[in-house]
């Protein structure tokens, strides 16, 4: 069990142009969800799968994010025509059932300039 | 809409005493609750968790207490120590439906334990 693996860690963009993350779950969990955080604030809800189906997004989701399970497995998570307002910690979290195991990854810290 | 608060944005404390950490919530569908610590640049770390049909969670040092008429969770934390120095959050979660394990969090305190 190697945890919730997220790449890249660190990413800086300039306004308007496309960014992709990855997430990689723990290999048993059937649950992935995708939540933001900006400063002094805690993470808000973005999506969440279970297995490849994505069952839910927030309001917070525009048109410009679109995420993606293929095959159950991995995430990606992708903001196309990026604006200074995305900039924010992008975190992943898997889970086998509700309270049990819900772990985050480390995160993938979004600048756009 | 704020669904779950936490209203102190820092708590300090001498190591080996008591740390109390609130959390209210005002959406009655919340029947799990969770609290993680967070390290800056690492994603928040589970502590304890505790289910409506409970009162009390005791896991080592950290004990979670919920009253459920007043909407209200605390974590405990005995003896405090320098290490339990972080970023506190608070979450809860609704069973049913699409939403089952989506996490609502609170905005975090921070906590700063004393040598």
């Amino acid at each position: 069990d190697t945890g919730v693996s997220q790449n890249p860690r660190h990413k800086i963009t300039k306004r308007g142009q496309n960014v992709t993350f990855r997430c990689d779950p723990i290999s048993e969990h059937n649950r992935l969800y995708w939540y933001r955080q900006t400063l002094g604030q805690g993470p808000e809800f973005l999506t969440y799968f279970q297995n490849e189906a994505q069952l839910e997004k927030s309001r917070l989701l525009s048109d410009r994010f679109s995420a993606e399970r293929p095959k159950g497995s991995f995430s990606t998570l992708e903001i196309q025509r990026t604006e200074q307002g995305d900039s924010a910690m992008y975190l992943c979290a898997s889970s086998y059932r509700q309270g049990t195991g819900y772990t985050f990854g480390s995160g993938t810290r979004l600048t756009v300039v | 809409d704020q669904q779950v608060k936490q209203n102190s944005p820092s708590l300090s404390v001498q190591e080996g005493r008591i740390s109390i950490l609130n959390c209210d919530y005002t959406n009655s569908m919340f029947d799990y609750f969770l609290w993680y610590k967070k390290y800056p640049a690492e994603g928040p770390t589970f502590l304890i968790s505790i289910s409506s049909i409970k009162d009390k969670n005791e896991d080592g040092r950290f004990t979670v207490f919920l009253n459920k008429s007043a909407k209200h969770l605390s974590l405990h934390i005995v003896p405090s120590q320098p290490g339990d120095s972080a970023v506190y959050f608070c979450a809860a979660s609704s069973a049913g439906g699409t939403s089952y394990g989506k996490l609502t969090f609170g905005q975090g305190t921070i906590l700063t334990v004393h040598p």
